[in-house]
């Protein structure tokens, strides 16, 4: 399966508290990537990380790739309200079409 | 960053009936399209992939007589939801991506209510 597999499947933190979220994935890939949807809405990229990376940051984000355990990690610093989502990892294939799969993803409850 | 518009972002219809959704890319082309589904509290499930001016590939269990998709130019991908059901209510989210683009740019989505 070409999907990642995010975990945990929700996530409630304190405002200001960091939020890490996992993503497992089968396949040999490219590149992954993470995105966010808020809800009723569609989703933004936050971040690429390639599969000769390990590690990223964009801001308040962190994103960390282990292709050995075909795994990877998104660490948001400094929670803040505004990040309440679903987040969902998007493994790209080596060997495949340009299309990207979605798991369930982690819905993140930011609490003020 | 670049800009995908959906329209409309919400309609309601009689069951029977077919709507159309369109997707565009504002800012650049995109030679690739996506449309997916989703359900409440639910991932999005891939439906179809379209390559300008040729047939869409759909995925798995999608029926392709059932839902339509045209990508016609650069800019612009429809799907239409012929004799929508009320089973066929959900959420469709189209993306978008240029050629050599490695990430896809969403739309906001748009909510269909068939009654």
């Amino acid at each position: 399966s070409q999907q990642g597999e995010e975990d945990p499947q929700a996530l409630s933190i304190q405002e200001g508290e960091n939020a890490t979220m996992n993503c497992s994935y089968k396949t040999s890939i490219n590149n992954l990537q993470w995105y966010r949807q808020n809800s009723g809405r569609g989703l933004v990229h936050l971040i690429l990380i390639r599969s000769n990376e390990r590690e990223k940051h964009s801001g308040r984000l962190r994103v960390t790739l282990d292709t050995s355990k075909k795994s990877s990690s998104l660490l948001i610093t400094a929670s803040r309200a505004a990040d309440t989502a679903s987040y969902f990892c998007a493994p790209r294939v080596i060997q495949g079409a340009q299309k990207l799969v979605f798991g369930q993803g982690t819905r993140l409850t930011i609490n003020p | 960053g670049a800009v995908v518009s959906q329209h409309p972002s919400r309609v309601i219809c009689k069951s029977g009936t077919s709507v159309k959704i369109e997707c565009r890319s504002l800012d650049f082309q995109a030679t690739t399209m996506f449309w997916y589904r989703q359900f409440p509290k639910q991932s999005l499930m891939l439906m179809a992939t379209s390559n300008e001016g040729s047939k869409a590939t759909y995925e798995q269990g999608v029926e392709k007589d059932k839902f339509l998709i045209n990508h016609a130019s650069l800019t612009l991908s429809t799907l239409t939801v012929t004799s929508a059901h009320p089973e066929d209510s959900s959420f469709y989210i189209c993306s978008a991506a240029g050629t050599g683009q490695e990430t896809q740019y969403f739309g906001p989505g748009t909510r269909l209510l068939v009654l």
